[in-house]
């Protein structure tokens, strides 16, 4: 069955690193736009990065954490991975990611919704 | 496009009819406008995509409406498992994800 592994969470001092990694199992892994997205502590849901598949892949990126962070891919792993720089204490949040159903051709694209979504890891940004 | 949902809070008895709603900025092709379910201490849900088809295992009191600025998902029938937050969420090309605030569900 489809799952989504989220890990790399933890503790971090406000300018510092951290890198997650979302490992993917059940699906072909290739095929799928992925995504980030993160919710702080009783906030809603904030989209935060998205990464296209295929050979020239498209990569976005929230005005929050454009600059710091940085998405990528890793299809003989089946591994999505989000390296997150000069942390913030705005950025503690679970983070999730999430498979895009997402279906492209020369005219258009369908969209399928985001249907498996990682468990989530907790990034806290404090001194 | 920003997303708005309303109300923020809906507070309802199992048994009874809930009806939320999600409001776009511009108009958006109804293609693109999805529906999440949250449980508290879990990850979201897909319930509904293309504005009104439902996701694999959804039971049909989840039902979703609307094109253009408005859309609305609709429980038939509340169960205790249904108050949870819901989010409308749109897919488009830049940005390509983007979310409404959420309405909380509350039992009465």
């Amino acid at each position: 069955q489809v799952q989504l592994e989220v890990s790399g969470g933890g503790l971090v001092k406000p300018g510092g690193s951290l890198r997650l990694s979302c490992a993917s199992s059940g699906f072909d892994f290739s095929v799928y736009h992925m995504t980030w997205i993160r919710q702080a502590p009783g906030r809603g849901l904030e989209w935060v990065s998205y990464i296209s598949s295929g050979r020239s892949t498209n990569i976005y990126y929230a005005d929050s954490v454009r600059g710091r962070f940085t998405i990528s891919r890793d299809n003989a792993k089946k591994s999505m991975y989000l390296q997150m720089n000069s942390l913030r204490a705005e950025d503690t949040a679970v983070y999730y990611c999430a498979r895009a159903d997402v279906v492209v051709n020369a005219i258009t694209s369908y969209f399928y919704g985001l249907d498996f979504w990682g468990q989530g890891t907790t990034v806290t940004v404090s001194s | 496009i920003f997303l708005t949902q309303s109300p923020g809070t809906l507070s309802l008895s199992p048994g009874e009819r809930a009806t939320l709603s999600c409001r776009a900025s511009q108009s958006v092709g109804s293609s693109y406008l999805a529906w999440y379910q949250q449980r508290p201490g879990q990850a979201p849900r897909l319930l509904i995509y293309g504005a009104s088809t439902r996701a694999t295992d959804i039971p049909d009191r989840f039902s979703g409406s609307g094109s253009g600025t408005d859309f609305t998902l609709t429980i038939s029938r509340l169960e205790p498992a249904d108050f949870a937050v819901y989010y409308c969420q749109h897919y488009g090309s830049s940005p390509p994800i983007t979310f409404g605030q959420g309405t909380r569900l509350e039992i009465k």
